[in-house]
């Protein structure tokens, strides 16, 4: 059974860059997230999607970052003008909605490095 | 906002018993997840609780304390490839449907 891919796994850009990263859910999972993960830091929330609506945008951290779903499945962040803060990596998840948040399903992540 | 505390690291010895602590201060509470975490790789679930009390899986148990905002994994009858990061997570909320995470402790497991 597939799991959540995303891709690239790597990826190296130079700061002012855009950048693309794609996330493709377990399918039927109509719940989505977007995290990213510092080394030795926590995983840091960054955006939430109901199908295609995103009804938590909150851990965005600047305009530079923003997030789409299509066909309540695949996800595309993009991060505009990267700079070298944006170094992490990001994790998509996924999760069956029910009564009640369930045990999200990550992905492998895409480690990204801006120079 | 959300603060969620555990330490950042342990180390234990192969075939004993590890307990991690997380300790959380949430706006709301609508259940605390456990993930391990190999270098590299993606966070796994490990368990979930919602009530007080202690739920059991195998070699790991996890507890939970809602008026004291305090959970606990045990990992028993640790192995060499127990070693890894375990991150305490919690879902604030009714109308939350995100994760907060702790930042995670590093197991290390020694022969």
């Amino acid at each position: 059974g597939a799991g959540v891919s995303q891709s690239p796994s790597n990826k190296v850009t130079e700061k002012g860059k855009d950048v693309e990263l794609r996330c493709d859910p377990i399918s039927g999972h109509t719940a989505l997230y977007w995290y990213r993960q510092s080394l030795g830091q926590g995983l840091e929330f960054l955006i939430y999607f109901q199908g295609n609506s995103a009804p938590d945008k909150s851990g965005l951290p600047s305009d530079r970052f923003s997030a789409e779903r299509t066909g309540g499945s695949v996800s595309t962040l993009t991060i505009q003008r990267t700079q070298q803060e944006d170094s992490a990596v990001y994790l998509c998840a996924s999760s069956p909605v029910g009564e009640r948040l369930q045990a999200l399903h990550f992905g492998n992540g895409t480690r990204l490095t801006v120079t | 906002g959300q603060n969620i505390d555990q330490p950042t690291e342990m180390t234990a010895t192969e075939g004993a018993i590890v307990q991690i602590n997380c300790t959380y201060q949430t706006s709301g509470f609508n259940g605390l997840f456990w993930y391990q975490q190999h270098a590299g790789e993606a966070p796994t679930f490990l368990s979930y609780n919602v009530l007080d009390g202690l739920e059991e899986k195998g070699r790991f148990s996890s507890f939970l304390s809602r008026s004291k905002g305090y959970s606990y994994l045990l990992l028993k009858e640790l192995q060499m490839k127990d070693s890894a990061s375990y991150l305490c997570a919690v879902n604030g909320g009714f109308n939350d449907y995100k994760l907060s995470f702790g930042a995670g402790t590093t197991v290390t497991v020694r022969a």
